[in-house]
């Protein structure tokens, strides 16, 4: 099992170009979410999805949409770069809500210039 | 507003000894709790969680505390071993969907 799978791992983009992040989970498993992590600030939800064809909003949606075609991915689209999406990207999935254990990938770390 | 806080940036402790992590929160109604680590360059890995109908938790060397009246939690590590060294995230949500996190705190286990 790969388990939590990100692509990229790196990026630079220019300001104003568009890039999507993808994850794929082989966990067989119902939720996704997408985090942010920059200095000092923990880990922020962007965005999550319950299952396959939804997605809901987490703390820091802004600049950011998602879809979740397939139960196994889940893609994170930026369709005009900022200087302030500059972060370290994770993506998680559970088998369900509540205390249920989320398996993390290993992170995109994305700079926009 | 921070939801959840680790107030303490990072924390040393010998070898053998205990670690004990704290992480304080605003929203009473919160009712599951995870804690994580992370080491450098890798993602988070869940380390153990606890929901609101316990106040304690125990995982082999883990062990986390919930007080729901204080809004604090706390994470013990007994005994500490120098693979312990790592950035320790708790993180909080009312529904189970939404987790909100902490800072972190840095951990370091002295050989």
């Amino acid at each position: 099992n790969a388990g939590v799978t990100q692509t990229p791992k790196f990026r630079v983009l220019k300001t104003g170009q568009s890039m999507t992040l993808l994850c794929a989970q082989d966990m067989n498993h119902e939720y996704m979410y997408w985090y942010r992590q920059d200095p000092g600030m923990g880990l922020r939800l962007i965005h999550y999805s319950v299952g396959e064809g939804t997605t809901a909003k987490g703390e820091v949606p802004d600049g950011y949409n998602v879809s979740r075609l397939k139960k196994q991915n889940f893609l994170l689209g930026l369709e005009s770069a900022a200087p302030s999406q500059t972060s370290v990207y994770f993506c998680a999935s559970s088998y369900g809500g509540g205390a249920a254990e989320q398996f993390f990938g290993p992170g995109t770390r994305l700079t926009v210039l | 507003d921070q939801q959840v806080k680790q107030n303490s940036p990072s924390l040393s402790v010998q070898e053998g000894r205990i670690s004990i992590l704290n992480c304080d929160y605003t929203n009473s109604m919160f009712d599951y709790f995870l804690w994580y680590k992370k080491y450098p360059a890798e993602g988070p890995t869940f380390l153990i969680s606890i929901s609101s109908i316990k106040d304690k938790n125990e995982d082999g060397r883990f062990t986390v505390f919930l007080n729901k009246s204080a809004k604090h939690l706390s994470l013990h590590i007994v005994p500490s071993q120098p693979g312990d060294s790592a950035v320790y995230f708790c993180a909080a949500s009312d529904t189970g969907n939404q987790f909100y996190f902490g800072t972190g705190t840095s951990l370091t286990v002295i050989p």
